[in-house]
C-alpha cells in the first residue's frame, strides 16, 4: 500500500523569509503523480502545485517550488518569499496513474510571522 | 475555471433530521467525490462517481446516501446522522484521462460545515 509522510507537523517561518516543507512517500508503481495542497482556515482545499513522476524537472508556480528526488522517494515543497496568507495546513498527495484515489499525508501547520 | 460549488455552507441537525448537501461544478469533469474531514486531519474519501456510477464506497455508513443526478451534480444525502459525523464535507471533482480509468487532479470545494445535535 502506498504511504505519504509528513514528518513536520508544525512549522513556522519569518515574513519573506523561505521555508521548506519534507514530504516522503512509499510506493512500488512507476508511473504517479505527486501534489501538494493548501488549506487555509477557511478550510478550502486549493491545489498548490503538481508533479508528474515521469517528468525530471521540478514543478514551479510563482513563489512555490518543489525539490522532487524520485530514487529518495521525496517531495518537499519550496515557499519563497512567504508571505502572511501562506499560513495554513499544508497536505502532501499521492495518486497512482491507474487509479482514481488520492493519498493524503498527514499535514503540516505553516504559520507565518509578521 | 477551476470552481466547485457547495451548498450549504453550514448545516446543524438534529439525529433525526434528513438533509441534503449539495456539490456542483462545470468544468465537464466525470469524475466526482465525496470526503469527510476532521479538524487537522487530512480528508478521508467516502465515495466516488465515475461517469455518473457509483465507483468506489468506502464502507461508509448507509446513513450517508450519495447520488449524481447529472454529470455536473452530485448530492449527499444524510439521514439519522450521530455527533461523531459532525465535520467538514469536501466534495472534489476530476478529469477522467482518455482511454483509461485513472483521473486527473482533484479540484475542491469549500465544503460544507456539518454539526449533529
Amino acid at each position: 500500500a502506498q504511504t505519504v509522510t509528513q514528518s513536520q507537523p508544525e512549522m513556522s517561518v519569518q515574513e519573506a523569509e523561505t521555508v521548506t516543507l519534507s514530504c516522503t512517500y512509499d510506493t512500488s508503481e512507476s508511473d504517479y503523480y505527486l501534489f501538494w495542497y493548501k488549506q487555509p482556515p477557511s478550510r478550502q482545499m486549493i491545489l498548490v502545485i503538481r508533479q508528474e513522476a515521469y517528468k525530471q524537472q521540478n514543478a514551479t508556480e510563482n513563489r512555490f517550488s518543489v525539490n522532487f528526488q524520485k530514487a529518495a522517494k521525496s517531495f518537499s515543497l519550496k515557499i519563497s518569499d512567504s508571505q502572511l496568507g501562506d499560513a495554513a495546513m499544508y497536505f502532501c498527495a499521492y495518486m497512482t496513474g491507474s487509479a482514481r484515489q488520492l493519498t493524503f499525508g498527514s499535514g503540516t501547520q505553516l504559520t507565518v510571522l509578521p | 475555471d477551476t470552481e466547485v460549488t457547495q451548498t450549504p455552507k453550514h448545516l446543524v441537525m438534529g439525529m433525526t433530521n434528513k438533509k441534503s448537501l449539495k456539490c456542483e461544478q462545470h468544468m465537464g469533469h466525470r469524475a466526482m467525490y465525496w470526503y469527510k474531514q476532521k479538524a487537522k486531519k487530512p480528508p478521508e474519501l467516502m465515495f466516488v462517481y465515475s461517469y455518473e456510477k457509483l465507483s468506489i464506497n468506502e464502507s461508509v455508513p448507509s446513513r450517508f446516501s450519495p447520488e449524481c443526478p447529472n454529470s455536473s451534480l452530485l448530492n449527499l444525502h444524510l439521514h439519522a446522522l450521530q455527533p461523531e459525523d459532525s465535520a467538514l464535507y469536501l466534495c472534489a471533482s476530476s478529469q477522467i484521462r482518455s482511454g483509461s480509468k485513472s483521473t486527473d487532479t482533484q479540484y475542491f470545494g469549500p465544503g460544507t460545515r456539518l454539526t449533529v445535535l
